[in-house]
């Protein structure tokens, strides 16, 4: 699987669209970015995934450059319960295929 | 959107003791589950990938005779820490894939938090 790289943290101010990049530039053409988060003590909860396009869902949108080195994840109003941790994956969706988790960005929501 | 639950949510055992731990698809079939373990301040490690009906596919570095893995059923996991250790001692969550083919989504449960004394 391709690696990712995320910023260690991020601090947001409540209201505010939280922007989370992601660069992934050893990504292959049949690799998917998803992104979870965490939340302290929680299981980790799916947010988003794309190939190419930009998605949108209730969620997030996730934004996915031309040639897919990177993409950043946003979060259009952001919360005090989107503190934290904010993890990108890029993977293979052929079935089976697992997740690995690196460190991901610990995103902080500031009232 | 796709629950996943686990059982118990934490559970205390004393060492040497064996553990097992549930997880199941509440709305959907997943025939396959995936097993995390993580240690404080540190990410999700996968420990080994469960397929329903054929045995678990484990990662390099832990050993399936410690951590037997159960796939019976399309909605049921189970992992079984056995003869536990203080060093087992972990947050262990599970996840489960909705649906096989491109654009499949993996949903994760909320976690045991397992404590050897």
């Amino acid at each position: 699987d391709a690696k990712t790289t995320q910023p260690t943290s991020m601090d947001c101010a409540e209201g505010r669209a939280a922007n989370l990049p992601c660069n992934h530039s050893t990504i292959s053409g049949n690799e998917y970015v998803y992104w979870y988060r965490q939340i302290h003590s929680q299981g980790p909860q799916y947010i988003i995934h794309g190939l190419k396009n930009n998605e949108t869902n209730e969620m997030a949108s996730l934004i996915i450059t031309e040639d897919r080195k990177s993409s950043t994840l946003i979060l259009p109003h952001a919360t005090l319960r989107d503190t934290a941790v904010y993890y990108c994956i890029v993977t293979p969706n052929f079935g089976n295929e697992k997740l690995t988790f690196g460190t991901g960005t610990r995103l902080t929501i500031i009232p | 959107g796709a629950v996943v639950s686990q059982h118990p949510s934490w559970v205390i055992c004393k060492s040497g003791t064996s553990v097992k731990i549930e997880c199941r698809s509440l709305d959907f079939q997943a025939t396959t589950m995936f097993w995390y373990r993580q240690f404080p301040k540190q990410s999700l490690m996968l420990m080994a990938t469960s397929n329903e009906g054929s045995k678990a596919t484990y990662e390099q570095g832990v050993e399936k005779d410690k951590f037997l893995i159960n796939h019976a059923s399309l909605t049921l996991s189970t992992l079984t820490v056995t003869s536990a250790h203080p060093e087992d001692s972990s947050f262990y969550i599970c996840s489960a894939r909705v649906g096989t083919g491109l654009g499949s989504e993996q949903y994760f449960g909320p976690g045991t938090r397992l404590t050897v004394t």
